[in-house]
Order: structure tokens, then C-alpha cells, then sequence
């Protein structure tokens, strides 16, 4: 079946560190990715995305790259700032012939300290 | 645009009362997504309707949760009777399918339901 799994949390990582949160997934076909951010008290919202294989997603200083042959979409960021702290949701979806169809990650919390 | 409206934002309830949540996705888009999400089972798909039209429903806990989408426009998430345990927060999101692939949703602010 069709599934998203993220690195568990929570991670607390100081100010300017570098930060990874690990994505893999399993899917039939070829899903576009995402990765979605929330903030405390917030909706998710999208933080960047990547539709096909090899390519990068950026935004905000942080950047995914689907990586078709170990199916996984790794966030990075270089150096973490006290707003990054919020919870950070992997998700796939695709279209198939009864509908498009979407999976969530589990979510990761992050928590950076100054 | 004003982006995915959901009402109201808190709601507090007592058990065995009915509970109406409402949304307004983002116009043009054809898909609706309802969602709860809690700290127990994080973020779970309740219902997604396509033009209006319920397409899946295998995430409705139980016969209590019902949902509509009477237009394009507004959709709502019933649960009659309500719970203690129903107590979580229910997200609305919108998408829009395009031929150039899966596009993103687009969430709602949610709604903070308490059930005492």
C-alpha cells in the first residue's frame, strides 16, 4: 500500500544547527511530495514540494530532494532559527483513476532553543 | 484570496450534544478534505468529497460523524451525539486538481472542539 513514514520527534536542536528530519516512502505510481508545517495554534501549511524524481524543493531556507531510488524526501536546513520550531508533516499524493489520494506523515516536533 | 474559512474556531460542548462545524474551501478548488487531529492519533483523514460528491468515507469513526457538501462553496462535518473522546481539533482543507499532476491542499485554521 501507499505510505508515508517520517523520522519521530520530538528533536530539540540548539539555534544555527543544521537540521535533517528523514521521509521515506512506498508508493505505487508516482506521487508528487511535500513537506507541511504547523505552527503552534495553526493549520498545516505547505512548506515546499517536489513533483517528480531528482527534483529539489526550497523554501525558507529549508530543501527536500526526492530521491526516487531509496524513496525518500529528507528536509535540511542549514541553520535553524527559534521561529522553526513547530511541527513538521512529510505527505505523498497522486492522482489514480477513482480520485486523488493523500497520506500524511506521522509529524516530527522541533523545538529549537536559543 | 481569504483562503479555507472554517467556524467556528472553539467550540465547548457537553456530551450528547449536537456539534456542527463548518467550512469554506478556497474558491475554484474541487476537492475537500476533512481531517481531526490529536495528540493520540495525529493527523487522521475523516472524509474527502471531488465536485461536491463524497468519494471516501473510511475514516469516519462512526455512525455519529456525518458530513455534506450541499455546493461548492460550504461543507459541514456533523457529530450527533457528541463525545468526550470526539474532543480534537478538525481541519478543512481544499486542492485543486490540474492535469499537471497532484497540487497541494490547503488547510483551514481548524476548529478546537471540546466535549465536557
Amino acid at each position: 500500500g501507499n505510505s508515508v513514514t517520517q523520522m519521530e520527534g520530538p528533536v530539540t536542536l540548539s539555534e544555527e544547527a543544521f537540521l535533517t528530519i528523514n521521509c521515506t516512502y512506498t508508493a505505487t505510481g508516482y506521487p508528487s511530495l511535500f513537506w507541511y508545517v504547523q505552527y503552534p495554534g495553526e493549520g498545516l501549511q505547505l512548506l515546499l514540494k517536489a513533483t517528480k524524481a531528482d527534483d529539489k524543493g526550497s523554501n525558507k531556507g529549508f530543501e527536500a530532494t526526492y530521491r526516487k531510488e531509496t524513496t525518500s524526501f529528507h528536509l535540511e536546513k542549514g541553520s535553524v532559527q527559534v521561529s522553526d520550531s513547530a511541527v513538521y508533516f512529510c505527505a505523498l499524493g497522486f492522482s489514480t483513476n477513482t480520485g486523488n489520494q493523500f497520506y500524511f506523515g506521522t509529524g516530527t516536533s522541533l523545538t529549537v532553543i536559543p | 484570496d481569504a483562503g479555507v474559512i472554517q467556524s467556528p474556531r472553539h467550540e465547548v460542548t457537553e456530551m450528547g450534544q449536537e456539534v456542527t462545524l463548518r467550512c469554506k474551501p478556497i474558491s475554484g478548488h474541487d476537492y475537500l478534505f476533512w481531517y481531526r487531529q490529536t495528540m493520540m492519533r495525529g493527523l487522521e483523514l475523516l472524509i474527502y468529497f471531488n465536485n461536491n460528491v463524497p468519494i471516501d468515507d473510511s475514516g469516519m469513526p462512526e455512525d455519529r460523524f456525518s458530513a455534506k457538501m450541499p455546493n461548492a462553496s460550504f461543507s459541514t462535518l456533523k457529530i450527533q451525539p457528541s463525545e468526550p473522546r470526539d474532543s480534537a481539533v478538525y481541519f478543512c482543507a481544499s486542492s485543486l486538481w490540474t492535469s499537471g499532476g497532484y497540487n497541494e491542499q490547503f488547510f483551514g485554521p481548524g476548529t478546537r472542539l471540546t466535549v465536557l
